[in-house]
């Protein structure tokens, strides 16, 4: 069965610079979220999206931005990397509007390990 | 605010051992619930989830988990561990009176099981 895609799975950046990560979700799923897992921490909710619309928002970085295009996939865009960005970023795919036909399983992707330097 | 408490950090426990993980959330209205695992160098798996119903529930891999609403607990269980089961295991809630469907986890559990 098809998983939630995640690009990419490794990524080094310096101090300073710009990172893309994209995920592409579950085919037939809408919704989106992105999380952000530090060493040895618990993964964090950053953002998600329901039908290209930004549904709920977190703990993330005024630095960071995200959107979903049309075709439901999802990219989260960072500028401005500090050290403490390092960590593991996962997007997980749903289907449906969790505030309006109720929650349902997360599929999470592999996720993608941002390391900057 | 929302928040998941897991009371074990470490656990090591031997093959055939039986298994309780203690979770707790705090939110007074309706919740949702989650157990993830995540083994080494992968991405996290959902074990088992309640959303209604029958409070005992069964996952995958002989796991179970039982909602008590009085203690806001959902506990993870196992009767007989194997050395596979070693990986790390999160609790999450996703809850709200406009639930979006994020998920708050735990500060999550490893479990090192000795063959």
């Amino acid at each position: 069965a098809a998983g939630v895609i995640q690009s990419p799975r490794h990524l080094i950046k310096e101090k300073r610079e710009t990172a893309t990560l994209k995920c592409y979700p579950i085919p037939r799923h809408d919704t989106v979220y992105w999380y952000q897992q530090g060493p040895g921490q618990d993964p964090q909710f950053l953002i998600s999206f329901y039908e290209k619309m930004q549904s709920d928002k977190g703990s993330i970085p005024d630095r960071f931005s995200a959107q979903q295009f049309s075709d439901y996939h999802s990219e989260l865009n960072m500028s401005s990397l500090e050290l403490g960005d390092s960590a593991l970023y996962f997007c997980a795919s749903s289907l449906g509007d969790a505030g309006t036909s109720g929650v349902d399983e997360q599929f999470f992707g592999p996720g993608t390990r941002l390391t900057v330097l | 605010a929302q928040s998941v408490s897991q009371h074990n950090h470490h656990v090591i426990l031997s093959e055939a051992a039986s298994l309780e993980l203690g979770c707790n959330y705090s939110y007074g209205g309706t919740v949702n619930l989650f157990w993830y695992v995540q083994y080494p160098g992968q991405h996290l798996q959902l074990l088992l989830k309640y959303f209604s119903g029958d409070p005992l529930v069964k996952g995958i891999k002989g796991f179970e988990a039982e909602f008590i609403k009085s203690k806001f607990s959902f506990n993870l269980r196992k009767p007989s561990v194997q050395w596979s089961d070693t990986a790390e295991y999160f609790c999450a809630v996703s809850a709200g009176s406009s639930n979006t469907g994020k998920l708050i986890f735990g500060q999550g559990t490893t479990l090192q099981v000795k063959p």
